[in-house]
């Protein structure tokens, strides 16, 4: 297994324009997370799924995202009508719940970045 | 509210120094994560830790849960050690809540 990846690395857009981002988790993990880095920020949690279903949101991920994961397996992250301020690198991670409540070690994808003209 | 503070921001050694990385939190937390970036994006796990010391080669990781603290340290450190060094916690949901990162410099 080749670890998390994500395509495309970089995204180069018009203001106004959709964009959809994917990620390929490692394969037999349950638990895949999408976080969003600013230039000089640590990244942010914008959401989690476990298996196909998504269990958190952050109120960063405004109406204009959406991400899905129908199969349990790859996702997409979708944003629609994309402003300027939604430049940043977008990352994927995946993790194999451990089963019982308790914490996983989380591998991380080289990341999407987005520019927003 | 959750919050996570690193220092320092920006770090500079020379080669062969030993380098303290702190991290501090708010409030308890599951689980806490020593992660490091390098130009380009990548991120790469270090460490998961919830309590004690845990150790990868030059790398050491502490954690006081009492104090709500916890340090990354790096013996004999190395120009190609240099990179941003974030630490993330998770405060007993799945989401990770991440610092803003110390950037580290080694030079040779």
């Amino acid at each position: 297994d080749t670890g998390v990846s994500q395509d495309p690395r970089h995204k180069i857009t018009k203001r106004g324009q959709n964009v959809t981002f994917r990620c390929d988790p490692i394969s037999e993990h349950n638990r895949l997370y999408w976080y969003r880095q600013t230039l000089g920020q640590g990244p942010e949690f914008l959401t989690y799924f476990q298996n196909e279903a998504q269990l958190e949101k952050s109120r960063l991920l405004s109406d204009r995202f959406s991400a899905e994961r129908p199969k349990g397996s790859f996702s997409t992250l979708e944003i629609q009508r994309t402003e300027q301020g939604d430049s940043a690198m977008y990352l994927c991670a995946s993790s194999l719940s451990p089963g019982n409540g308790g914490s996983s070690e989380q591998f991380f994808g080289p990341g999407t970045r987005l520019t927003v003209l | 509210k959750n919050e996570v503070e690193q220092s320092p921001q920006n770090l500079t050694a020379q080669e062969g120094e030993f380098i303290t990385i702190n991290c501090s939190y708010s409030v308890g937390i599951s689980a806490l994560h020593w992660l490091q970036q390098h130009p380009g994006g990548g991120i790469v796990s270090l460490f998961m830790l919830s309590s004690g010391k845990k150790k990868h080669g030059r790398l050491i990781a502490t954690i006081n849960i009492q104090e709500k603290h916890s340090s990354l340290h790096i013996t004999a450190s190395h120009p190609r050690d240099s990179a941003v060094y974030i630490c993330a916690v998770r405060f007993g949901n799945e989401k990770l809540t991440f610092g803003t990162g110390t950037r580290l410099t080694i030079i040779p």
